[in-house]
């Protein structure tokens, strides 16, 4: 089944405690992105990626990092996460940067 | 800066048509896309308009006209599962990045 996966779906964590979100697709996509989505303001591009070794910022990239070391994988860090970062994240995959995207579960982050 | 409007709430019965409406203003324009997101889910790929014109899949209609900068997602014979938000995107660009570009959602409200 065609799937983006991520992990965790539920996180609460304390302010300043290095989490990493993970994601992972299985369609052989080049396109990766992240997003954050917050309530009356849609879904924001934190960070994406093209392919393998290649990632740029999106709209909101402060206080993020992330790699694309496989194509199939994109993990999301944040090394020093606080509280304006609670949010519920998706992570999304497309062939190619035109196409149709696909979205993992989302991961409901909550700092304290 | 780019941005797209669509109203935050709308309400219909079950049974009924409904229209949503989608405005926007982006650099460069490479397609119109409508999502389907149910609370606590993740968005779903409905449609995509790259042309002018309407395009129909079942129940849901989506058209475009690109030179109103103008689209709507249409949805017929309303069943209580069409609940959900609904967020119009189109493809745009900045620099490298054919980045989709979110409008805020809106809420369909189904009544029996």
């Amino acid at each position: 089944e065609a799937q983006v996966t991520q992990n965790p779906r539920y996180l609460i964590t304390v302010t300043g405690k290095k989490l990493t979100v993970t994601c992972s697709q299985n369609m052989n996509h080049e396109y990766m992105s992240w997003y954050r989505q917050d309530p009356g303001l849609g879904l924001r591009q934190i960070y994406y990626s093209m392919n393998v070794e290649v990632t740029d910022k999106g709209d909101v990239p402060e206080g993020y990092k992330v790699s694309r070391k496989e194509k199939r994988n994109f993990p999301l860090i944040l090394e020093s996460p606080s509280p304006n970062q609670t949010s519920l994240y998706f992570c999304a995959s497309s062939l190619g940067q035109r196409g149709e995207a696909f979205f993992g579960q989302g991961t409901r982050l909550t700092v304290v | 800066g780019q941005s797209l409007e669509q109203p935050s709430e709308v309400t219909a019965v079950e049974g009924a048509i409904v229209q949503i409406n989608c405005t926007y203003q982006t650099s460069g324009f490479y397609g119109l896309s409508w999502y389907q997101q149910h609370d606590g889910g993740a968005p779903t790929f409905l449609s995509y308009n790259g042309l002018d014109g309407l395009e129909e899949t079942g129940r849901f209609s989506s058209f475009l006209s690109r030179s109103d900068s103008y689209g709507y997602l249409l949805l017929q014979e309303l069943q209580m599962k069409d609940s959900a938000s609904y967020f119009c995107a189109v493809r745009g660009k900045t620099s490298s990045n054919y980045q989709l570009i979110w409008g805020a959602g809106t809420k369909l409200i189904i009544k029996p």
